[in-house]
């Protein structure tokens, strides 16, 4: 089993949905979570980061983590197709207090139908 | 004014042959990362740099080797190219532990 999981869909919406990403893991120990962006041929970027449990929203965006179910969602509201991209969930816990040890989920392709 | 650069984009060798990567951030991070990337998108660390001290070696074949001539700088060299060596490979850096990661653009290699 895989520490962190990701549905890998792709997922295909219309213009204008609300879509939900989600994650699961197994490591209780994770304390900070991300949402990445990747557009084809190009690296990951940041969406979304959160420490421990929460809501954080951030314009059309909104990352929840709830802690005790081990499960974090990322939702995209009015979603556009410049929307359309891979995103990839990731955790982590600090690893020798001095790095990160960043576990990524293997990614959602999402495809906003304009 | 890129943030983590690498070089080069694209890489085309045979097996057997040895590469390097190189990769520079101006962010001013204390610490850089080599991720792989396979062909199902899936992001695995391999190394990471803190301060040009090896800190996570994630049990990666000794042909690769990184190298940190300084905290802004870290290269990544490949002996004896293998063909499941084909993947995109990321450079990222990050302020502190516990901080997001800062993606180069990747570089991609295709062993033939």
């Amino acid at each position: 089993q895989k520490e962190v999981e990701q549905d890998p869909g792709p997922l295909s919406v219309p213009e204008g949905a609300i879509v939900s990403l989600n994650c699961t893991y197994s490591n209780s120990a994770f304390q900070y979570f991300m949402w990445y962006r990747q557009y084809s041929r190009k690296g990951p970027e940041l969406l979304m980061y959160t420490y421990s449990s929460g809501n954080k929203e951030d314009g059309r965006f909104t990352a929840q983590v709830d802690k005790s179910s081990k499960y974090i969602s990322l939702f995209i509201r009015d979603s556009q197709p410049s929307d359309s991209a891979t995103y990839l969930c990731a955790m982590s816990d600090v690893y020798g207090g001095a790095t990160n040890k960043l576990i990524f989920g293997t990614g959602t392709l999402l495809a906003v139908q304009p | 004014d890129t943030a983590v650069s690498q070089t080069p984009k694209y890489l085309v060798t045979q097996m057997g042959n040895d590469k390097s990567i190189k990769c520079e951030q101006n962010l001013g991070h204390d610490t850089m990362y080599w991720y792989k990337q396979d062909s199902k998108k899936f992001l695995k660390i391999m190394f990471s740099y803190n301060n040009k001290e090896l800190i996570i070696n994630e049990t990666v074949p000794n042909r690769f080797s990184p190298k940190s001539p300084d905290k802004a700088h870290l290269n990544l060299h490949i002996n004896s190219l293998e063909l499941g060596d084909s993947a995109v490979y990321f450079c990222a850096s990050s302020p502190a532990a516990g901080s997001p990661l800062h993606f180069g653009n990747g570089t991609r290699l295709t062993v033939t």
